[in-house]
């Protein structure tokens, strides 16, 4: 099963948004609302920011936001900040009981 | 304070075996669902195996269906993961997560490295 695709890379002001989109298809993202965001700093473990598409954890900034349309979700940050720079990977529920990544994206904080 | 630590993680040769531990503290273990999800050299994340609270239920990725194992003592508030037939494939971290449900892993660990080398 392929992964989901995102965009290697996007880049933004401090203050600005932006926007990472996560792309799949009916067996996954379009069939399921259980899309997860991930945020990776370099030689760390994952932290989850966003699941069940747009929900947020406990103790994460509410500049992370999320949503889903057809076989798409996305991830916007609003009023970037540089601690934002880092990795980061969407996944998604599918109907073969599995949960799929997507290959990562990577946030240049200008 | 709420911890996974995972260990098991070593050099092995291919076709080896080897088995990873993850304990947990902080939460009552038997309460939630686990994960684990490996990330190769440079690469991104990728699904290996879930179990559910009370380990009657597995899930495996395709890449290592009837080769891993995943399992879990309850009592000793560890995860487990028996890994055989390793391929260099296999060279990665893997991580062992806490689940908020089965398709959301939100507590991860910090990693250990498993390396498949002649």
């Amino acid at each position: 099963q392929s992964a989901l695709t995102q965009p290697a890379s996007v880049s933004g002001s401090p203050g600005q948004s932006i926007t990472i989109s996560c792309t799949g298809t009916s067996r996954d993202i379009g069939g399921h609302n259980y899309v997860s965001w991930y945020q990776q700093y370099p030689g760390k473990a994952p932290k989850l920011i966003i699941y069940d598409v747009s929900q947020s954890p406990s103790g994460v900034s509410h500049r992370f936001s999320g949503s889903k349309s057809g076989n798409t979700a996305s991830l916007t940050i609003s009023d970037l900040q540089t601690e934002d720079e880092a990795d980061y990977y969407c996944s998604s529920y599918t109907s073969s009981v599995s949960l799929l990544f997507g290959g990562g994206t990577k946030l240049t904080v200008l | 304070e709420v911890q996974l630590v995972e260990s098991g993680g070593n050099l092995v040769q291919p076709g080896g075996s080897l088995r990873l531990s993850c304990t947990a503290s902080g939460f009552i273990f038997s309460n939630y669902a686990m994960h684990w999800v490996r990330q190769a050299p440079g690469k991104g994340l990728q699904f290996v195996s879930a179990i559910n609270t009370n380990g009657d239920n597995k899930y495996y990725g395709s890449s290592v269906k009837g080769r891993f194992t995943i399992s879990r003592d309850n009592s000793m508030n560890t995860l487990y993961l028996q890994m055989d037939s390793l391929r260099s494939e296999d060279t990665a971290i893997y991580y062992c997560a806490r689940a908020l449900h089965l398709a959301a892993p939100s507590l991860w660990g910090q990693g250990t490295l498993v390396t498949v080398s002649s």
